[in-house]
């Protein structure tokens, strides 16, 4: 089974700064996706950014950009220019992209980290 | 485009009472996932949906948690009896495709708490 670590809790930035979230994973398959979920207080959960394990290029969204190794099994976010709106929870996910029966494509989530973003 | 759409956004029971989570996904979205998200933890799913069948209900506890969607849209989770360890939020989600690349759409979610 696939599992996904988040090691920092929690986190805080000030306004205006760059801060790198970090996550590992654990994954005997070669094919899989890789997401960061944002999740502020109001608690409805959005998608911040999706990486495929088959691309080499680190995925970017405006402010939000990733550093993928796969050998490593890493894959942390990167946010620029924080701003107050940033703060929340954020959660790394598994996907696999081998389908293999039931549950083949279950999201598998971290356990967060809360951002904080100092004015 | 409406977001997923849930209710109640609260709910606070006693332990074995019953209770009804409602959940209205984005419109064309045949497929519906419900998680349950206890406190300091990451979303779990409970079950998932595709169209008005069930695709995976692997991690759904049988003996207390049953979840229909009935025409393929509109779905329930209800849980009876419920028990403290239930106490979590349980979010709604929905996808227009069921492919690993996709992207799930989620509701606010229904915070419970059983005493």
């Amino acid at each position: 089974a696939q599992t996904v670590t988040q090691s920092q809790p929690e986190m805080s930035v000030q306004e205006a700064e760059t801060v790198t979230l970090s996550c590992t994973y654990d994954t005997s398959e070669s094919d899989y996706y890789l997401f960061w979920y944002k999740q502020p207080p109001s608690r409805q959960m959005i998608l911040v950014i999706r990486q495929e394990a088959y691309k080499q290029q680190n995925a970017t969204e405006n402010r939000f950009s990733v550093n993928f190794q796969k050998a490593a099994k890493s894959f942390s976010l990167k946010i620029s220019d924080s701003q107050l709106g940033d703060a929340a929870m954020y959660f790394c996910a598994y996907r696999s992209a081998t389908y293999s029966g039931a549950g083949s494509y279950q999201l598998t989530f971290g356990k967060g980290t809360k951002l904080s973003v100092i004015p | 485009e409406a977001g997923v759409a849930q209710s109640p956004r609260y709910k606070i029971i006693e332990k074995r009472q019953s209770v009804a989570f409602w959940c209205n996904p984005i419109s064309g979205h045949a497929t519906l996932y419900w998680y349950q998200q206890i406190l300091g933890q990451g979303p779990k799913l409970l079950i998932q949906f595709q169209n008005n069948g069930v695709v995976d209900d692997s991690q759904l506890p049988k003996d207390r948690f049953s979840a229909e969607r009935l025409k393929g849209v509109d779905s329930t989770l209800k849980i009876q009896p419920a028990k403290l360890e239930d106490s979590a939020v349980y979010l709604c989600a929905s996808s227009s495709l069921t492919t690993p690349q996709e992207t799930q759409y989620f509701g606010p979610g229904t915070r419970l708490l059983v005493l």
